[in-house]
């Protein structure tokens, strides 16, 4: 079966580094997504991976490791509006996204 | 540019009754979608389409119906609602199958008792 995990819930403070992790097992693979989620609302792309390492985007990274399945969004200076649900989907070989059920980020000052 | 909008944006339904939730686009995106999402949950994908006149089943399509006669519209149909229907329902528009980005509607949060 096609599965996506990422942790239910991570706690940070404001100013500092998180790291959330997704693994995946898919039939097939045509890239990996990172989504933010605020209470309420709809999804907003925030990165997309296809090969192998690291992508810089301002404050938000995002790795890729096809031979482990396996990718991390990073956020840096993590500010209040940061609090959100953070979606994991992986583009499978039919190109449809499945998707992980989140991970609730809660940011503390 | 309005982008995806969807309405209505709360529904409260009795089980057996009918509805229709509506999205449109303005994007001019090719392909369009209808997730659900349920709490402590990974949306699902419960119709796309590829371009007008062209639909097909998602993941979870028991109950659903959709129709797409243009470019814009991509309606979604429920028929004898149940309440494990009760959810919050996402349209989202791409330009192409390998587009890397999805733009979502605002959502229509469905109960149904």
């Amino acid at each position: 079966g096609q599965n996506i995990d990422q942790p239910t819930e991570m706690t940070a403070t404001e100013g500092a580094i998180v790291q959330i992790n997704c693994t995946y097992q898919t039939s097939g693979f045509n890239g990996l997504f990172w989504y933010q989620q605020h209470a309420g609302e709809a999804p907003t792309f925030l990165s997309y991976n296809v090969l192998d390492g690291l992508e810089e985007k301002g404050r938000f990274s995002s790795f890729l490791s096809r031979s482990k399945g396996y990718s991390y969004l990073l956020l840096k200076e993590l500010q209040m509006k940061d609090s959100a649900s953070y979606l994991c989907a992986v583009m499978d070989s039919n190109y449809q996204l499945i998707w992980g059920a989140g991970t609730k980020l809660i940011i503390k000052p | 540019n309005a982008g995806v909008t969807q309405t209505p944006k709360f529904r409260i339904l009795k089980i057996g009754q009918s509805m229709t939730l509506q999205c449109t686009q303005d994007m001019n995106h090719n392909y369009m979608y209808w997730y659900r999402q349920d709490p402590g949950m990974g949306l699902k994908l419960i119709y796309y389409s590829v371009g007008a006149g062209i639909t097909d089943k998602g993941e979870v399509p028991n109950g659903y119906n959709v129709s797409r006669s243009t470019t814009e519209d991509f309606p979604l149909r429920l028929e004898l609602a149940a309440p494990s229907q009760t959810s919050v329902y996402f349209c989202a528009s791409s330009y192409g199958a390998e587009s890397y980005e999805q733009y979502f509607g605002p959502g229509t949060r469905l109960t149904v008792t």
